[in-house]
């Protein structure tokens, strides 16, 4: 089955530098990747996703990259913000299978002012 | 707010016990998941319902099942629970189960404690 390995499991950059994680899936069959924010105690919530036909997508401060030859994907986060201090999920997916999401171990991202 | 309702919030209970969680999807949407985080494994998928049917499971343990109604809701029933259960589980719904469109909303999570 599908495995989704996540770094970083621990990220602390200063506000207003650029923070980056990083992905790699086992499946060659998914084709779908967002990312979830999650806050202590809260749900998780999408943030940003990518389709395995597009190479990049950006969203303001946030980017994901995906690299379906190499099975990596990364979200980029420019112009950090104390608000951004949050774990961050990626995950995997087949839109046309089970379409069941394979998460990621999770980044513990800090924003240090 | 994502629209996925799910009651309760917060569950006590004691080894053995059975409990009931449960979710209401956005309003339209056919698919509904259920997920268990727990701080040593992540978010993990449980089992997925579109329509009322089952569609896909996860590493679901035989003494946990779910089903969904007519009115489309979802319950996940916990039974013989013990100490390693305890975990926020999180119900999600997507539209449709077009499956070209897989954009998946979590609810605010059911925190299950088992003493």
């Amino acid at each position: 089955g599908e495995n989704v390995e996540q770094h970083p499991s621990t990220l602390s950059v200063q506000e207003g530098d650029s923070a980056v994680i990083k992905c790699t899936y086992s499946d060659s069959a998914s084709n779908y990747f967002p990312w979830y924010k999650q806050e202590l105690g809260k749900r998780p919530q999408l943030i940003i996703d990518i389709r395995s036909n597009v190479g990049e997508k950006k969203d303001q401060r946030i980017a994901v990259t995906l690299n379906k030859t190499a099975k990596h994907f990364s979200l980029h986060i420019t112009e950090t913000q104390p608000e951004d201090s949050a774990v961050y999920f990626c995950a995997a997916s087949n839109l046309q299978g089970a379409q069941k999401l394979v998460f990621g171990q999770g980044t513990r991202l800090t924003i240090n002012p | 707010d994502s629209g996925v309702t799910q009651t309760p919030k917060h569950l006590i209970t004691a080894t053995g016990q059975r409990v009931t969680l449960r979710c209401s999807p956005r309003s339209g949407d056919l698919s509904v998941y259920w997920y268990q985080q727990s701080l040593d494994q992540g978010l993990q998928f449980l089992i997925q319902y579109y329509n009322g049917e089952e569609r896909a499971k996860g590493n679901i343990l035989e003494r946990f099942s779910a089903q969904q109604f007519p009115d489309l809701h979802s319950e996940l029933n916990l039974s013989s629970l013990e100490l390693g259960d305890s975990a926020l589980y999180f119900c999600a719904s997507s539209p449709r189960g077009q499956r070209s469109y897989n954009e998946q909303f979590f609810g605010p999570g059911t925190r299950l404690t088992v003493l």
